[in-house]
């Protein structure tokens, strides 16, 4: 049981170039989020997904786009990278049903993304 | 408003010592969920508690204690006799009764244990 899974670690940009972070989990949950955490500050929201097919904007979105066309997968898409995006992102999912796990978010190890 | 403080920015203590970690929240839900994350130099988010709105107990886990008080929107969390190895970035989150709600951070806490 993997959990949620992140590619890459680490990744450096050029402005302007584009790029997807991948983000699977394996524990059949109907709910995921994109984070991004920068220096001296909590975790913002990006984007979320209650299901497959179901996206929604978070706090942060400009910038970004996700897609959820199965359970497992959330990518999330950089278009055009600016300086500004440099940060750590984390992905995580909850389970949708009662019970003791619904209530954590289980949170991949990050991608620690760098733009110049 | 919905919100999580986190006033403390960095804590600095020496092995041993007892240190507590503040954390505020706002909201006008009556069902609610607070957490405590750890986020070692290693950079993973590690989950510490859950609480219910509904449940004030306190709770007492080995070395580490949280105390909710919902008359004054408090959550903090004790660490009892401090180790190296508790240095690390301590996030308060909060998050709603609804499908799909996501968590909200507070900016966290680096605690840094000396020996």
């Amino acid at each position: 049981n993997a959990g949620v899974t992140q590619t890459p670690k680490f990744r450096i940009l050029k402005i302007g170039q584009s790029m997807t972070l991948q983000c699977t989990q394996d524990m059949n949950h109907n709910y995921m989020y994109w984070y991004r955490q920068d220096p001296g500050m909590g975790l913002k929201l990006i984007y979320y997904s209650v299901g497959a097919g179901i996206t929604d904007k978070g706090e942060v979105p400009n910038g970004y786009n996700v897609s959820r066309s199965t359970t497992e997968d959330f990518p999330l898409r950089l278009e055009l990278a600016a300086p500004s995006q440099t940060s750590v992102y984390f992905c995580a999912s909850r389970g949708a049903q009662s019970g003791g796990s619904s209530y954590e978010q289980y949170f991949g190890p990050g991608t620690r993304l760098t733009v110049t | 408003a919905q919100k999580v403080t986190q006033a403390q920015t960095e804590i600095s203590v020496v092995e041993k010592e007892d240190v507590t970690l503040d954390c505020v929240y706002e909201t006008r839900d009556t069902t609610y969920y607070l957490f405590w994350y750890k986020q070692p130099p290693s950079g993973e988010l590690v989950f510490l508690i859950r609480r219910n709105s509904f449940d004030e107990q306190n709770e007492i886990s080995g070395r580490y204690s949280w105390n909710f008080q919902k008359s004054t929107s408090s959550f903090n969390f004790t660490i009892t006799a401090s180790q190296v190895v508790d240095s690390a970035v301590y996030f308060c989150a909060l998050r709603f009764n609804q499908a799909g709600t996501a968590l909200i951070f507070g900016k966290g806490t680096t605690l840094s244990v000396s020996s």
